[in-house]
């Protein structure tokens, strides 16, 4: 159980072009979700937390019209990279939680495997 | 002081020894304080989790250490094996910050764990 997926695993684009990243939970409902950013041999840096049926919270220095965070359902959270650079390659992860396990695991957040992107 | 410092940077081990890994925190308020681990490519993966109500919490090899009244908590991974290497990060988050702060976790700086065989 609680199971998180991202699509694609991995992508490559063009310099300019839009990139959309989905993170869904597979087994369990997410009224929240949250999306981070890795560079290679870094920690994981928050972007954003995105609720369903809200606007998402961006984080200090992260440009919200560059990454477009929609949380349409209770299983899907979607990360578009508008007007990608290639400073923006990068590893993005998504994480949830199971609003119906907080009670007793607290705030236990179960990670997506990720999304390389890589921006020529 | 959202900071989470953690060390060593990176840690080698011969099998079946003891791997320690530490953290540090400043904000009093961080109440929940998982570890994950990460291999390469894959995105992290909780290990162990402890609340500052208890100093320790064995689960398996691995243990957490947690010393309130010195803001540090640390990993204990016994008979390490080389399925263990990976990169481990200590987080701390707070539930009692509420808002939009609610869950979020920092992270510290990682630690690349290699054992040897």
């Amino acid at each position: 159980g609680a199971v998180v997926s991202q699509h694609p695993s991995w992508v490559i684009c063009k310099s300019g072009t839009s990139v959309k990243i989905e993170c869904r939970s597979l087994d369990f409902q997410a009224t929240t979700m949250f999306w981070y950013r890795q560079f290679p041999k870094q920690s994981l840096m928050l972007m954003a937390t995105s609720n369903e049926g809200s606007k998402a919270t961006y984080e200090q220095g992260v440009e919200k019209d560059k990454f477009l965070i929609n949380h349409a359902s209770l299983t899907l959270s979607t990360l578009t990279v508008t007007s990608a650079h290639p400073e923006d390659s990068s590893f993005y992860i998504c994480s949830a939680r199971d609003w119906t396990r907080e009670r007793t695991t607290y705030n236990e957040q179960f990670f997506g495997p990720g999304t390389r992107l890589t921006v020529l | 002081q959202q900071q989470v410092k953690q060390s060593p940077q990176s840690l080698i081990v011969q099998k079946g020894g003891i791997s320690i890994i530490n953290c540090a925190y400043e904000n009093t308020a961080f109440d929940y304080f998982p570890w994950y681990q990460q291999f390469p490519g894959k995105g992290p993966a909780l290990l162990i989790a402890i609340r500052p109500d208890v100093s320790e919490k064995k689960e398996g090899r691995f243990t957490i250490s947690f010393n309130k009244s010195a803001k540090q908590f640390s990993l204990h991974i016994m008979d390490s094996q080389p399925g263990d290497s990976a990169t481990y990060f200590c987080a701390a988050s707070s539930v009692k910050a509420g808002g939009t702060s609610y869950g979020k976790l920092t992270f510290g700086q990682g630690t690349i764990l290699t054992v040897h065989p």
